[in-house]
């Protein structure tokens, strides 16, 4: 079955450093990967999303992940970390090639001013 | 991209007692589906509501507890019936079209006390 594991639940990162934050996936077809948001108290925002076609994608605010196969990975960075960036990321993976998603634990990311 | 509103958005209700989250979608989706995101913990499954037919339900979600309906394209609704404390949760709606990405509604968050 399709699922995702993400690595440390509560990230820590410095203004203005990089943040990194860790998916591996497990999928017996070509998956499809995306990494949400949530803010405090709202839904999930799609931050970006891996459907087979360029391997380093682009998302909103900054961020990008870079799919790798060998790896079974689609890490998701953002250079230089801002304040508003503080919230929860999961990585999800589509099951069976479906819509229907399974999400990682999730990382609460901390920004330290 | 859709955007999706649910109602209500918080409520606190009774053991025993059942309540109704409405979802409306405004565009004509293809999917729709139902999460639970328990406190502090990530988003599972519960079911895909179906267009005019049965939602098809999770491995651990029934249709007695979470009844769930899906009129037409833009709208469905969630039941969470004889509540307990263990059903305090944020429920979420979200709607899929034919790129695979899914939009979250806000959720709704439930207290049973």
């Amino acid at each position: 079955a399709q699922s995702v594991t993400q690595l440390g639940s509560h990230v820590s990162v410095s203004e203005g450093a990089l943040v990194l934050l860790r998916c591996n996936y497990s999928s017996s077809v070509p998956p499809y990967l995306f990494w949400y948001v949530q803010y405090p108290n709202q839904g999930l925002q799609l931050l970006l999303k891996y459907t087979s076609a360029a391997t380093l994608v682009k998302g909103i605010n900054g961020f990008e992940a870079e799919f790798k196969k060998s790896e079974t990975s689609f890490h998701l960075t953002k250079p230089s970390a801002h304040m508003s960036d503080a919230a929860e990321y999961f990585c999800a993976v589509s099951v069976e090639g479906n819509n229907r998603l399974a999400f990682g634990k999730g990382n609460q990311v901390v920004v330290i001013p | 991209s859709a955007v999706i509103s649910q109602k209500p958005s918080r409520d606190i209700c009774q053991r025993g007692t059942s309540l109704t989250i409405q979802c409306q979608v405004d565009s004509q989706v293809t999917m729709m589906f139902w999460y639970r995101q328990q406190p502090g913990q990530s988003l599972t499954l519960i079911a895909t509501a179906n267009q005019g037919s049965e939602a098809t339900y999770e491995s651990g979600f029934v249709i007695d507890k979470f009844p769930i309906s899906r009129p037409n394209l833009t709208f469905s609704t969630l039941t969470v019936s004889n509540m307990s404390p263990e059903d305090s949760s944020i429920y979420l709606c979200s709607a899929a079209g034919v790129t695979y990405e899914q939009y979250f509604g806000p959720g709704t968050r439930l207290t049973v006390t």
